[in-house]
């Protein structure tokens, strides 16, 4: 499943099926972004992230892919699980902030996992 | 090792009332920030503190929120007097500076609802 255009709200897919999330990203000048996962009644966590140097990193189960000449951003999840079901948000950060300066968030996209 | 905390988790105020939030950051983080997200919408920077400096404030709506970081611990955000609008989740986030990716810890988030 796949949540297409700039942003859908909700995503929902099969057990077992991959999942791409995917995010458009609002400064030319943001060197660094991440996707943090949210469950309920927690905060965001981190997923993974990656630079602007890079065009793609992977992590356990989850790729980030990141399109600079359109701004956008995506998350792959490899066979989706039942404990996936969250919400995803991809952030940017601005370079010239320094490494601890402020994140930009996305608006968020809730990954329902079918079983 | 203890994560993010923040304290209350819930707070329903009256319109007008005063709420003050607590945020304990991760022991020897000297970066905290204060996030929020209202009404579902993406989550916004509010302030970054560097120990008890504020590095960043760009991100404060307006004068009825304060946010101190007396002796570069925890951290508290007041909201006086609260308006409907300030209902949301309130997040905290820390991190350490001097690493290469400075990832954010988030805590659970304070929902705060004014009424």
């Amino acid at each position: 499943g796949e949540n297409v255009g700039l942003h859908l709200p909700t995503l929902s897919v099969q057990e077992g099926d991959n999942s791409i999330i995917n995010c458009a990203y609002s400064n030319s000048a943001s060197d660094y972004f991440i996707w943090y996962k949210q469950e309920s009644g927690k905060g965001p966590q981190f997923i993974i992230d990656i630079r602007s140097n890079m065009d793609k990193r992977q992590g356990q189960r989850v790729t980030v892919l990141l399109n600079k000449t359109v701004k956008h951003l995506s998350l792959q999840i490899a066979a989706t699980q039942p404990g996936d079901s969250a919400v995803y948000f991809c952030a940017e950060r601005v370079h010239g902030s320094g490494n601890t300066g402020k994140l930009i968030f996305g608006q968020g996209t809730t990954l329902q996992v079918k079983p | 090792e203890a994560g993010v905390t923040q304290f209350p988790s819930h707070s329903v105020i009256e319109k007008g009332q005063t709420v003050t939030l607590r945020c304990d950051p991760i022991s020897g983080h000297d970066n905290l920030y204060w996030y929020r997200r209202v009404m579902g919408k993406e989550i916004k920077f509010l302030l970054h503190f560097v120990k008890e400096s504020k590095q960043d404030e760009s991100g404060m709506p307006n004068n009825r929120f304060l946010a101190e970081r007396t002796g570069g611990t925890y951290s508290t955000l007041k909201v006086q007097p609260a308006e409907l609008e300030d209902s949301g989740v309130y997040f905290c986030a820390s991190s350490l500076s001097g690493q290469s990716y400075n990832e954010q810890f988030f805590g659970p988030g304070t929902r705060l609802t004014v009424l």
